[in-house]
């Protein structure tokens, strides 16, 4: 069946550093979504990716879509301690289900 | 509108104890869903809806029974509980309905489930 896979599974970086997470899906994409969940929390929508090559931001967060709509990465420039969580991708798989990415977590330390 | 509710917060069950975790959707969503998280391991789905009266498998199936009697409704049903159903469990809804799942999902608070 299809796999989403993410790296890296941890990440730990000083506030102010970059972070990006990767998500790399064994099969071609119609869109990916990502989510974000605090600690403790549940996941929360962020943003979703339709076309090949797309690029969207939110303030830090700069989203990408590979060109071959197998892959996608998530970039947060200039960390802050409120984005401490972690990321996931999700994207659709046979059926109406949805595949999630094993999620990247993400440790901000000042 | 309260989104998606889950009940209960946590839970302590012993092997072999059965047990029902709801959850409801006040958004009027047609796809409803239940996930399991572990450390590790991402969110697995374990049983999905695309409407009243409609279920099916996720990818983790096993040990857990679903139905859909009302769109609000998704109650997740666990038959004999085992120490490998220790997990947080979420439920998620959405507008989407087809293949594409090109609509954000809405997840539950959680239930955090232990069993002994």
């Amino acid at each position: 069946g299809q796999q989403v896979m993410q790296i890296p599974q941890y990440q730990h970086v000083q506030e102010g550093e970059d972070f990006t997470t990767y998500c790399n899906s064994s099969t071609t994409l119609s869109n990916i979504q990502w989510y974000k969940q605090r600690p403790g929390g549940h996941p929360v929508f962020l943003i979703q990716l339709v076309k090949s090559g797309e690029v969207k931001k939110q303030k830090r967060l700069t989203f990408q879509f590979g060109e071959a709509k197998k892959n996608s990465s998530l970039h947060i420039t200039a960390t802050q301690t409120t984005d401490v969580g972690t990321y996931f991708c999700a994207g659709p798989g046979t059926a109406s289900k949805l595949t999630f990415g094993t999620g990247t977590r993400l440790q901000v330390t000042l | 509108n309260a989104g998606v509710t889950q009940t209960p917060k946590f839970q302590v069950l012993k092997t072999g104890q059965s047990m029902t975790l709801q959850c409801a959707q006040d958004m009027n969503h047609e796809y409803m869903s239940w996930y399991r998280q572990d450390p590790g391991m991402g969110l697995r789905l374990i049983h999905y809806s695309v409407g009243a009266g409609i279920t099916d498998q996720g990818e983790v199936p096993n040990g857990y029974n679903v139905s859909r009697s009302t769109t609000e409704d998704f109650p997740l049903r666990l038959l004999s509980a085992a120490p490998s159903q220790t997990s947080v469990y979420f439920c998620a809804s959405s507008y989407s309905r087809g293949a594409r799942m090109d609509n954000e999902q809405f997840f539950g608070p959680g239930t955090r489930l232990t069993v002994l």
